[in-house]
């Protein structure tokens, strides 16, 4: 089974663009959940998506979005960009099961460097 | 407050031996689940080794295994007999399960694990 894919893997972009990364997670897990990781603030919550709907959402301003769509694959957005959005941005997959996930698999991450 | 802290941010084992790698949480939800995960230079998060707030037992995968000490809240990792490969940072995540929480992990700050030959 193939695991879970981000494109693409490294982005260079300025100040003030906006940059929109996707995730394709494992064949038949139906929860995407998206991660920021920085030296300085470690793995942060973004958001996650169930069956096209946001279920869960971190504490980051408007400029970060994300969709999910009907085959689960999923994208975020990053509006206006700020050198502080320069990070490593992963994204996990899991089953969706209502009381009990084991595991959560991430993909091998997305590296965006704001100029 | 730190809901997980990993308080050793670096160590040192040497080859073949056993290391205890540190986590402690904090949770009001009777229910919740425990992972660790590997990250190597290239980033990528690999999966280790999952613990249920009711498991009965410690669990274990291969040279991986976890002290669950629930009263005190700590889940340390320990892995037998390091290898070069095992160089990495580990981080500790927890998944509480209550309303509208959804799959979010919440991670500590990672310790950085180097093997010497």
């Amino acid at each position: 089974k193939a695991g879970v894919t981000q494109t693409p893997r490294y982005l260079i972009k300025t100040r003030g663009q906006q940059v929109t990364l996707s995730c394709s997670p494992i064949s038949g897990h139906r929860s995407v959940s998206w991660y920021q990781q920085t030296p300085g603030q470690g793995l942060q919550f973004l958001f996650e998506y169930f069956s096209e709907t946001q279920r869960n959402k971190g504490n980051f301003p408007g400029r970060f979005s994300g969709r999910q769509f009907s085959n689960s694959r999923s994208e975020m957005n990053v509006s206006t960009l700020e050198l502080g959005d320069s990070a490593l941005y992963l994204c996990a997959s899991s089953l969706w099961a209502a009381e009990s996930i084991r595991a959560q698999y991430f993909g091998p991450g997305t590296r965006l460097t704001v100029l | 407050a730190q809901k997980i802290t990993q308080t050793q941010p670096g160590m040192f084992v040497q080859e073949k031996e056993a290391v205890t790698l540190d986590c402690t949480y904090d949770t009001s939800d009777p229910s919740y689940g425990l992972f660790w995960y590997k990250q190597p230079s290239s980033g990528e998060m690999i999966f280790l080794i999952y613990q249920g707030s009711y498991d009965q037992q410690n669990a274990t995968e291969g040279r991986y295994s976890l002290n669950f000490q629930k009263a005190r809240k700590s889940a340390n990792l320990v892995i037998s007999a390091s290898q070069l490969g095992d160089s990495a940072m580990y981080f500790c995540a927890m998944r509480e399960i209550r309303n509208n929480a959804g799959n979010m992990l919440t991670f500590g700050g990672g310790t950085r694990l180097m093997v010497k030959p």
